[in-house]
């Protein structure tokens, strides 16, 4: 079975400042994606950034990166330069490449502080 | 590209009553549709999983006479909440998946539907 788990039910930052989003999952599956979702007060999930599991170099998406770590099953996302828009639930998933199911995080709620 | 909208956002009902929820996938075609659950301040609870034309895969724990999905098309799914009662009040969220879109297995969300059930 898969599992996903975010250790920090809560965070915050300084606007402007840098902040890493920590997750790790278990699974026996050799590849697999994995996925950062934002969800903003308006509950709508936003993808914010996609890994596949055989590529070894992490994923960028401007101010937003991955730490990638296969070997550990670990899957960090480290957010720069946070603005106020940031602030927001973040979840962690996981999605095997055979079917379309995901496992979701149980999220962390990041709040970019002023 | 890639939007999938739901219809109601919100939707007040008595209890006894029953509710219908659109997913609808605007400009592609969803070969899989899938329905979560999200209570407050919690994560995603998968509830099913649909394929075009065939009945849903209900996950562990889920009624499926109490919440009958139809996936009648490639691009409409609905979820029916049937005789509701307060303690299905909760934040209804749909997606959906085309193998033809991208190669990450990614799902396209809808933005929610809240339920409440006096």
């Amino acid at each position: 079975a898969q599992t996903v788990t975010q250790s920090q039910p809560e965070m915050s930052v300084q606007e402007a400042e840098t902040v890493t989003l920590s997750c790790t999952y278990d699974t026996s599956e050799n590849n697999y994606y994995l996925f950062w979702y934002k969800q903003p007060p308006s509950r709508q999930m936003i993808l914010v950034i996609r890994q596949e599991a055989y590529k070894q170099q992490n994923a960028t998406e401007n101010r937003f990166s991955v730490n990638f770590q296969k070997a550990a099953k670990s899957f960090s996302l480290k957010i720069s330069d946070s603005q106020l828009g940031d602030t927001a639930m973040y979840f962690c998933a996981f999605s095997t490449n055979t079917g379309n199911q995901f496992y979701f995080g149980t999220g962390t709620s990041l709040t970019v502080i002023p | 590209g890639a939007v999938v909208s739901q219809h109601p956002s919100r939707v007040i009902c008595k209890s006894g009553t029953s509710v219908k929820i659109e997913c609808r996938s605007l400009d592609f075609q969803a070969t899989t549709m899938f329905w979560y659950r999200q209570f407050p301040k919690q994560s995603l609870m998968l509830m099913a999983t649909s394929n075009e034309g065939s009945k849903a895969t209900y996950e562990q724990g889920v009624e499926k006479d109490k919440f009958l999905i139809n996936h009648a098309s490639l691009t409409l799914s609905t979820l029916t909440v049937t005789s509701a009662h307060p303690e299905d009040s909760s934040f209804y969220i749909c997606s959906a998946a085309s193998g033809s879109i991208g190669s990450y297995n990614e799902q396209f969300f809808g933005p929610g539907t809240r339920l409440t059930v006096l």
